[in-house]
């Protein structure tokens, strides 16, 4: 199958401080990509849409001033999390598609750990 | 996208096969069934999907009722490495801005024991 990676696999920063996460599609184009937030012992929450070459679509609760994404080619997305306070705190997994009737399967990153101390 | 029901968690044993069902009563015509199953700190990895016939890969088999109102996702011979959450998703799939957009439940905890 299709490999999704994310940079860095974990990171921890201070609190205002921003840190920047990236998803790459290394054996394919992605039209869309996806990123997901998920927190102890819960499900994957889905923040935001993003489309190359266009501004992301975020999903209701979701600051975008303070979830910068930017998709700037068909391999790679950037989440960059703003002033981040413990809260936001998570794991953090992008995922990208290609559209394709009955065949755009979606493939996972391995995930981003974010401790904001 | 339509909304799934699983089980909170369910046990294997080891070399048996594992049955997992899911309940999708609201599924649309356009709408296929997608598994995913995620282990401990790692990203989903895809299983399988279908519209409304069963399908079969090198990792399991989906059965999707008549009516498409449930599915169960079979691994004929559970390992330990099977242990995860497996997520049902029902969602469109196509050519559209939210192709791949996924909506997760809770999903099944799956343990495989010796």
């Amino acid at each position: 199958g299709a490999v999704v990676s994310q940079h860095p696999s974990w990171v921890i920063c201070k609190s205002g401080t921003s840190v920047k996460i990236e998803c790459r599609s290394l054996d394919f184009q992605a039209t869309t990509m996806f990123w997901y937030r998920q927190f102890p012992k819960q499900s994957l929450m889905l923040m935001a849409t993003s489309n190359e070459g266009s501004k992301a679509t975020y999903e209701q609760g979701v600051e975008k001033d303070k979830f910068l994404i930017n998709h700037a080619s068909l391999t790679l997305s950037t989440l960059t999390v703003t002033s981040a306070h413990p809260e936001d705190s998570s794991f953090y997994i992008c995922s990208a598609s290609v559209g394709g009737v009955g065949t755009d399967t979606q493939y996972f990153g391995p995930g981003t750990r974010l401790t904001v101390l | 996208d339509a909304k799934t029901t699983q089980p909170t968690s369910m046990d294997c044993a080891e070399g048996r096969a594992a049955n997992l069902p899911c309940n999708h009563s609201t599924i649309s015509g356009n709408e296929y069934v997608y598994w995913y199953r995620q282990i401990h700190s790692q990203g989903p990895q895809y299983i399988i999907h279908g519209l409304k016939n069963n399908e079969t890969n090198e990792m399991a088999s989906l059965i999707i009722t008549e009516d498409r109102k449930s599915s169960t996702l079979i691994l004929p011979h559970a390992t330990l490495r099977d242990t995860a959450v497996y997520y049902c998703i029902v969602r469109v799939a196509g050519y559209n801005t939210n192709a791949g957009k996924s909506t997760f439940g809770d999903g099944t905890t799956l343990t495989v024991k010796p």
